[in-house]
């Protein structure tokens, strides 16, 4: 069954430090990721998504994140934090190829320290 | 402003109270979705919708009911709630019959159930 893994539950980075989150998933055919921001009383907002070519993915606020199939990884990165990233991240993987599910990790949260 | 509206946002009530948590988006999407957020748990979809009138059951549909009777609006009914039904719930939208393109999220509604 597909399945997200994000074995970080909080982060802590200094701010202007760079910052990586984890994603792992379990999934048989070619995926399609996302990574999603939930800021503190907000609903979730994309800030990139994976389904094909590059797997060097480009998103808002900065962000990128790295497919890498042999690693069932999709990690989420940024060089330099801001005090307004904190937030709780979600990453998710696309559960069936009907693009009608997404199945969503457990959540990274990440405080950023002065 | 393109958004998704939800009400109310937060709400208490009784075991066994018939309520009606209301969506709406303004946007003229396709696709829309109700998620449950648990601590530690992540989002948990409950039901989703990909057009008037095509509804389907997610991971979690139990004491769960929806219609989607207008494009614009995804109402969610908990006919009989319980305690178990205590959660922060989303709803949320996006374009062409599918959540694997950019979701719209909600501001959410906490439902407390005594």
């Amino acid at each position: 069954a597909q399945s997200v893994t994000q074995p970080d539950i909080h982060i802590t980075v200094s701010e202007g430090a760079s910052l990586e989150l984890r994603c792992n998933y379990s999934y048989g055919a070619t995926p399609y990721l996302f990574w999603y921001v939930q800021s503190p009383g907000q609903g979730l907002q994309l800030l990139l998504k994976y389904f094909s070519g590059d797997t060097l993915v480009q998103g808002i606020k900065g962000f990128e994140a790295e497919f890498k199939r042999s690693q069932s990884s999709f990690n989420l990165r940024k060089p330099s934090v801001h005090w307004s990233d904190a937030a709780e991240y979600f990453c998710a993987v696309g559960a069936n190829q009907a693009g009608t599910a997404l199945i969503f990790g457990k959540g990274t949260t990440l405080s950023v320290s002065s | 402003e393109a958004q998704v509206t939800q009400n109310p946002r937060y709400l208490i009530t009784v075991t066994g109270k018939k309520l009606t948590v209301t969506c709406s988006q303004n946007m003229n999407h396709e696709y829309m979705s109700w998620y449950r957020q648990d601590p530690g748990l992540g989002l948990r979809q409950i039901y989703y919708s990909m057009n008037v009138e095509v509804t389907d059951k997610g991971d979690v549909p139990e004491g769960y009911k929806v219609s989607r009777k207008e494009k614009r609006n995804f109402p969610l009914i908990l006919e009989s709630p319980s305690p178990n039904q205590t959660s922060l719930y989303f709803c949320a939208s996006s374009f062409g019959g599918t959540n694997y393109n950019e979701q719209f999220f909600g501001p959410g509604t906490r439902l407390t159930v005594l």
